[in-house]
């Protein structure tokens, strides 16, 4: 299966909101609600921060928040600090015990 | 608290093989699958597949079957990759990571292992 798509970059100042889309298609973000959000700082592991496409795990931010429509899924990071700029992944199950990543944005704060 | 440790950096010679192993702490390591995921120098991550810590099965993902393997040892709650006949492409950040209870998201990851395939 093919990567999901992101756009390779955003920006926000600080303080305000970013949103970073992901699009996959029927195969996968369209038909499951199983759409996971990674953060990645450079040289470091990821880290979950969404899942099932709106839950967020415990002690993660109600800045960071998830939606989807249709065969596009979003996430949202409002007020925007500086340990926010990142590299940000989304995931889908896409079926028969098969999963695929999106092929990343990277977050710039101003 | 769940821990995922990976082994250390590996260099290693085109043709030859390598195993990164996962050690995982914290939790019963049969009720949670084990996912692999690659992440080539400067680019995104890449879902490799998982293998089913109860039953042992594999689940490879396209692309990643034929020289990759994955592997348990339950008595010491160890994952294992093993990649062989190694090529330059193969050069990456191998990460291991834990499904969920939920099972459709990683929820804990190993730091990463630098596998450098080069003559």
């Amino acid at each position: 299966q093919s990567a999901l798509t992101q756009p390779p970059s955003a920006s926000g100042s600080r303080g305000q909101s970013v949103t970073i889309s992901c699009t996959g298609t029927s195969s996968d973000v369209g038909t499951y609600n199983y759409v996971s959000w990674y953060q990645q700082h450079p040289g470091k592991a990821p880290k979950l921060i969404i899942f099932e496409v709106s839950k967020r795990p415990s002690g993660v931010p109600n800045r960071f928040s998830g939606s989807k429509s249709g065969s596009t899924a979003s996430l949202t990071v409002s007020g925007l600090q500086a340990e926010d700029e990142a590299d940000f992944y989304c995931s889908s199950y896409a079926g028969n015990y098969n999963w695929v990543f999106g092929g990343g944005t990277r977050v710039t704060v101003l | 608290q769940v821990h995922l440790v990976q082994s250390g950096s590996d260099l290693k010679k085109p043709g030859a093989s390598v195993k990164v192993s996962c050690k995982a702490s914290g939790y019963i390591f049969t009720s949670y699958s084990i996912n692999w995921v690659r992440q080539a120098p400067g680019q995104g991550l890449e879902w490799m597949g998982w293998i089913n810590t109860n039953t042992g099965n594999p689940t490879y993902a396209q692309g990643f079957t034929g020289r990759f393997v994955f592997s348990l040892d339950t008595s010491v709650t160890t994952a294992y990759l093993q990649i062989s006949s190694l090529e330059a492409g193969d050069t990456a950040v191998y990460y291991c990571a834990r499904a969920s209870d939920t099972w459709y998201e990683l929820d804990y990851w190993g730091q990463g292992t630098l596998v450098t395939v080069s003559s």
